[in-house]
C-alpha cells in the first residue's frame, strides 16, 4: 500500500513549456485534489474530483487542467508554464462520506524560469 | 467561499510549556476541521481533527476545541517538546462535498530546549 504517489519530485521548466504532474493513489479513495503551496503560505486548492469522470475548479484553477479517467489517477497539466506557477504542488486523496482524512503525496517542487 | 484565518503566524515557546494556535472560519456550512503538521520539506500530516457535532477532542498532548457559534477553533499542545517544532495548518471543509480543504496561513512553532 503506497498511499499517494506523486511524480516527479522536482522539475524545472522554461516559461511557455507544458508538463503533467502525476498523482496516483492505491487506497480506492473517491476524492482527489491538487493544492499549491507558496513560500510562507497555506495550501490553496487548484482542482478537485469527487470520482472518476468528475472534476471541478478550486480557488486557483487558471493555467491548470485536470482529468480523472480512473479512480486511481488524477494528473495535473500545466498548459503554458509561467514563473507565477513556481510552487510546491501537493496531491491529496480521501474517502468520500464519513472517512475524511486527506492523505497527501510527498509533493512536487516546480520551478519555472 | 470559505475563508480561514490563523494566528499567530509564529510562536516560540520553551520546552514543556503549552502552545495555542487559533483559527476562525467564515462559512457556517463547514463541519470538519483538521489540523496538519508540516515539517520542513515534507508533506502535511494530519495530527487531529474535529467535526462540528463535537466541542472538544483530545489525543495525548494534543487537543482541539471548536466554538461553532463564534466560528473559531483552536489547537492546544501541552508539554511541548523540540520535536513539536514545525509549521501547523488549520483547515475547514464540508463533509460529503468533496472534502476540499480551505487552509489557514500556517503557524511556525518553535520549541526551545
Amino acid at each position: 500500500n503506497a498511499g499517494v504517489t506523486q511524480t516527479p519530485k522536482f522539475q524545472v521548466l522554461k516559461t511557455g513549456q507544458s508538463m503533467t504532474l502525476q498523482c496516483a493513489q492505491d487506497m480506492n479513495h473517491e476524492y482527489m485534489s491538487w493544492y499549491r503551496q507558496d513560500p510562507g503560505m497555506g495550501l490553496r486548492l487548484i482542482h478537485y474530483s469527487v470520482g472518476a469522470g468528475i472534476t471541478d475548479q478550486g480557488e486557483v484553477p487558471n493555467g491548470y487542467n485536470v482529468s480523472r479517467s480512473t479512480t486511481e489517477d488524477f494528473p495535473l497539466r500545466l498548459l503554458s508554464a509561467a514563473p507565477s506557477q513556481t510552487s510546491v504542488y501537493f496531491c491529496a486523496s480521501s474517502y468520500g462520506g464519513a472517512g475524511t482524512e486527506a492523505f497527501f503525496g510527498q509533493g512536487t517542487r516546480l520551478t519555472v524560469v | 467561499g470559505e475563508n480561514v484565518e490563523q494566528h499567530p503566524s509564529t510562536l516560540s515557546v520553551q520546552e514543556g510549556d503549552s502552545a495555542v494556535i487559533k483559527c476562525t472560519y467564515s462559512d457556517s456550512a463547514s463541519n470538519y476541521f483538521p489540523w496538519y503538521k508540516q515539517e520542513l520539506g515534507k508533506r502535511p500530516q494530519l495530527i487531529i481533527d474535529i467535526r462540528s457535532n463535537v466541542g472538544e477532542k483530545k489525543d495525548q498532548r494534543i487537543a482541539v476545541t471548536l466554538n461553532k457559534t463564534a466560528k473559531h477553533f483552536s489547537l492546544h499542545i501541552t508539554e511541548t517538546q523540540p520535536e513539536d517544532s514545525a509549521v501547523y495548518f488549520c483547515a475547514a471543509s464540508i463533509l460529503n462535498a468533496g472534502n476540499m480543504l480551505t487552509f489557514g496561513g500556517g503557524t511556525r512553532l518553535m520549541v526551545k530546549p
